[in-house]
């Protein structure tokens, strides 16, 4: 199994513009997170689907913040516009079924806002 | 609320046990443990169900008491390999509809292993 994939890897942007960060969840998981790392806050959990469902988006800081998740294969996580205090590294995670509930975590996009 | 794991950080020579407690300060039903190193994704290492129950992993295992809300991970004869940071992830409930639940992780603890 290729695991769960990200794009881009790395992303620079200025201050403003809009980045789309790309995730593709391990084929039969039913779950997917995205999850932002920084120095100061930490693993932070932003917004979970289930069945393509999003469940809890309470994690999302801004409405600048959004995500979608079209089929069971794609999701992404766009910021619009983006600022300097969105730079971290951006997880996206699935889990399978009920019943088993690890979660297996892509490499990360790190982004960085200047 | 995030759980609170402690130590924040601790250096062990290789062969040497080290313990890392989480703590929560709300009823659990679930506490997952992960190793990251350095610029690499977190990795899964096990997970422990309301009940009380302790698992092992290889050199690795975990207890989890529900009544103090308390996990703690165990790692006998330590290896170079153990070095990195260790976070807890919590779920206060069981996850509905059929699906995981998003996971509140510590801060983490870090780990370095010595030869």
């Amino acid at each position: 199994d290729a695991g769960v994939i990200q794009s881009p890897r790395h992303e620079v942007t200025e201050m403003g513009q809009e980045v789309t960060l790309r995730c593709k969840p391990i084929s039969g998981h039913n779950s997917l997170f995205w999850y932002r790392q920084t120095m100061m806050r930490g693993l932070e959990l932003l917004i979970y689907f289930n069945n393509n469902v999003p469940i809890d988006d309470s994690g999302m800081p801004e409405d600048r913040f959004s995500a979608k998740m079209p089929n069971a294969s794609f999701s992404t996580l766009k910021i619009q516009p983006s600022e300097p205090r969105d730079s971290a590294v951006y997880f996206c995670a699935s889990s399978p079924r009920a019943g088993v509930y690890e979660q297996y975590f892509g490499p990360g996009t790190r982004l960085t806002v200047t | 609320q995030q759980p609170v794991q402690s130590p924040q950080a601790v250096i062990l020579r290789e062969g040497e046990d080290a313990v890392i407690n989480c703590s929560s300060s709300k009823a659990l039903y679930s506490v997952h443990w992960y190793r990251q190193k350095h610029g690499e994704a977190p990795v899964f290492l096990m997970i422990l169900l309301k009940g009380g129950e302790q698992k092992g992993h290889e050199k690795i295992s975990a207890s989890f008491n529900e009544k103090k809300q308390q996990s703690s991970l165990y790692l006998t004869a330590s290896q170079l390999s153990y070095s990195g940071t260790y976070f807890c992830g919590t779920e206060n409930e069981e996850p509905l509809g059929g699906g995981a639940d998003g996971l509140t992780f510590g801060k983490g603890t870090h780990l370095i292993i010595q030869p």
